[in-house]
């Protein structure tokens, strides 16, 4: 059973950039698709972005090119990168497998709350 | 790209059957059998409920069930019980090679 782990600073400044990672065990990043998924305090969840391992990528049109993620298949490791941060950005970060058979989130990170203040 | 709309809140009482509604459009529920569910309990991640429409994940109990008709999907929850109670959201892929959640639904149960 895979298992991810989100970890990254709690804290970040305004116009800053967010940086977090997520580490797979019990299976590879290869052959998977695996996104990024947020949540506002008190708010719904909003689909980010994901990778594909070979490095194919796609972000939420909303978050326009403040996205980057990446892989790190020596690390078993997916990155998300947000640049420009502002207090809307302040979210529960959640990492997910994408299981592509059917385009859905089958396994889950616990989440980790990043806040933008100064 | 647009959220999904949910309806914010749906309640029951224990045993009785609730019914959530998601609607979207021709470009994302209506078009494609790429609509998830989620249950998310308060502080936890949310778990994977419904995949491919109707499909249930192995250990998800089969109160749980869904279908769709044109751009609205529906999750009923029969035999409503006290666990139950969390936070319902939806999920579709889209046109655009994108995915776009719901509003979300909180679910009480009386």
């Amino acid at each position: 059973q895979v298992q991810l782990q989100e970890s990254g600073p709690g804290l970040v400044k305004p116009s800053e950039t967010l940086s977090l990672t997520c580490t797979v065990s019990g299976g590879s990043i290869n052959n998977y698709y695996w996104t990024w998924i947020r949540q506002p305090p008190g708010k719904g969840l909003e689909w980010v972005g994901y990778l594909y391992y070979s490095g194919h990528t796609k972000s939420n049109p909303s978050l326009k090119s403040r996205v980057t993620i990446l892989g790190d298949t020596s690390k078993n490791q997916v990155s998300l990168k947000l640049s420009s941060v502002t207090a809307a950005d302040t979210a529960v970060y959640y990492c997910a497998r994408v299981v592509v058979s059917g385009w859905y989130f089958l396994s889950w990170g616990q989440g980790t709350l990043v806040t933008v203040s100064s | 790209q647009s959220a999904l709309t949910q309806p914010a809140s749906v309640s029951g009482s224990p045993g009785q059957s609730i019914t959530i509604s998601c609607t979207g459009t021709s470009n994302d529920v209506g078009g494609f059998n790429y609509v998830s569910w989620y249950q998310q309990h308060p502080g936890k991640a949310p778990k994977l409920m419904i995949y491919d429409v109707t499909k249930r994940p192995s250990g998800i109990s089969s109160r749980f069930s869904a279908s769709k008709s044109g751009n609205t999907a529906s999750l009923t929850i029969s035999g409503l019980q006290a666990e139950d109670e969390a936070d319902y959201y939806c999920n579709s892929y889209t046109s655009s090679s994108t995915y776009v959640f719901g509003t979300g639904t909180k679910i009480t149960v009386l």
